[in-house]
């Protein structure tokens, strides 16, 4: 099973931060959180990961809690494109382990 | 290529047809994955390979289901006697390390529905 909860739907207005919830309270300490977003029709696209630290790269930004119970997926400026079903994952440590997937957010972006 | 490649795109097989999905990873990515997405839901872990072990096969959900990756590079998912069940979207990811910190591409999926 997932180990993560996550708001079955969002909404945000084109331009602004899309902020995504997600809730990992039974995280281990070596375990990654792992975001991937999947437009409709496509593959599961990779956005970001991250262990204790927040990270930043040019797609979003991934604040971890300092007790890593929690995160969240910053999207600075959202778009119409942004819109799409994002998936928050922890992925254990051990070499040789899949991604499992939740039921995610709907993220829809409108203008 | 750049990206994993899955193949056929779409495939329309009647019930009890056998019928097997290509996918081909990123050049060099030795760890290989294949998920289940049925509509509506999340993808679903079906099975892993590093080379051309099939490690884990966990989540093949039936006898039906049979993976290979004889030369460690292109896999093939088979499905003997589809059954409607079957209907779904078969993902294909790969990785060059499985270790966690590395990242995981997915290709665009096969789309299998049975009728």
């Amino acid at each position: 099973d997932a180990k993560t909860t996550q708001p079955p739907s969002m909404d945000c207005a084109e331009g602004r931060a899309a902020n995504l919830p997600c809730n990992h309270s039974t995280i281990s300490g070596n375990e990654y959180v792992y975001w991937y977003r999947q437009i409709h029709s496509q593959g599961p696209q990779y956005i970001i990961h991250g262990l204790k630290n927040n990270e930043t790269n040019e797609m979003a930004s991934l604040i971890i809690t300092e007790d890593r119970k929690s995160s969240t997926l910053i999207l600075p400026h959202a778009t119409l494109r942004d819109t799409a079903v994002y998936y928050c994952i922890v992925r254990a440590y051990q070499a040789g382990t899949a991604l499992i997937f939740g039921k995610g957010t709907t993220l829809s972006v409108s203008s | 290529g750049a990206g994993v490649s899955q193949s056929p795109r779409y495939k329309v097989a009647k019930r009890g047809q056998d019928v097997a999905l290509r996918c081909d990873p990123i050049s060099g990515h030795v760890s290989l994955f294949w998920y289940q997405q049925a509509l509506g839901q999340g993808p679903e872990f079906l099975t892993y390979f590093q080379n051309e072990a099939q490690l884990d096969k966990s989540g093949l959900p039936s006898d039906r289901f049979f993976a290979e990756r004889p030369e460690g590079s292109v896999s093939t998912l088979k499905i003997q006697r589809t059954q409607q069940e079957d209907s779904a979207v078969y993902l294909c990811a790969s990785t060059d390390r499985n270790i966690p910190g590395n990242t995981i591409y997915f290709g665009e999926g096969s789309w299998l529905t049975v009728v």
